[in-house]
């Protein structure tokens, strides 16, 4: 079954270390987010990717890093920049370059704690 | 500015007992409307959505949901919830911003308690 995977469920980090959150995806989709979940709130959008080796920030994108060397991979990685890291980390993608009206697929999540 | 508004943070329902969540939004154009769901500890999973045509559309789980431009709504019904309808429901807006670029504007979120 095609889908998006994200490791590790939990993850749980000190204070001043950067961390790099996994997202994998198989179907062949050009389109991937970076989302984050905070209670009470929407998802904000953290980066984007259309397509490979091109990636545009988000609304809330200091902080985080990403790259998207391959199609099927979008790691995001938490810097020690990010005033306020622990949150629910969503992954997603489309199929459509442009987003326009293509439904996301999502990943499960990383619960990130940062103490 | 483009926003979503679920004004109900929580929603309790008896099982067996109809549903209607709500979803107001601001946008100048007509809107591609979403409504997802997502179950504690996962990822969000898409319910329905609306591009066009019909005002009425229907889901996955037995959930339909009617777009209302005069009112600039987007309600998601069930006439009879089950226990496994349990979850958080997310209304989202596509919009095309200033900059042409398209984005989704998510609401935050309406949770759905069901009493046995």
């Amino acid at each position: 079954d095609g889908g998006i995977t994200q490791s590790p469920k939990y993850l749980f980090r000190k204070e001043g270390q950067n961390v790099t959150l996994s997202c994998e995806q198989n179907l062949n989709h050009d389109a991937m987010y970076w989302y984050r979940q905070d209670p009470g709130q929407g998802l904000r959008l953290i980066y984007y990717s259309q397509i490979v080796n091109d990636f545009q920030k988000g609304d809330i994108a200091e902080g985080y890093s990403v790259s998207r060397e391959k199609k099927e991979s979008f790691p995001l990685t938490v810097t020690s920049a990010q005033k306020n890291p622990t949150a629910f980390y969503l992954c997603a993608s489309s199929k459509s370059k442009a987003l326009f009206g293509s439904p996301l697929h999502f990943g499960n999540g990383t619960r990130l704690t940062v103490t | 500015a483009q926003s979503v508004t679920q004004p109900d943070i929580h929603i309790t329902v008896s099982e067996g007992a109809s549903l209607e969540l709500r979803c107001n939004y601001s946008y100048g154009a007509t809107p591609y409307l979403f409504w997802y769901v997502q179950s504690p500890g996962q990822g969000l999973q898409l319910l329905l959505k609306y591009f066009s045509g019909d005002t009425l559309v229907q889901g996955i789980k037995g959930f339909e949901a009617e777009f209302k431009r005069s009112q600039s709504s987007f309600n998601l019904r069930k006439p009879s919830v089950h226990w496994s309808d349990a979850a958080e429901y997310f209304c989202a807006v596509g919009a095309l911003l200033m900059d042409s670029n398209y984005q989704l504007i998510w609401g935050a979120g309406t949770k759905l308690i069901i009493k046995p």
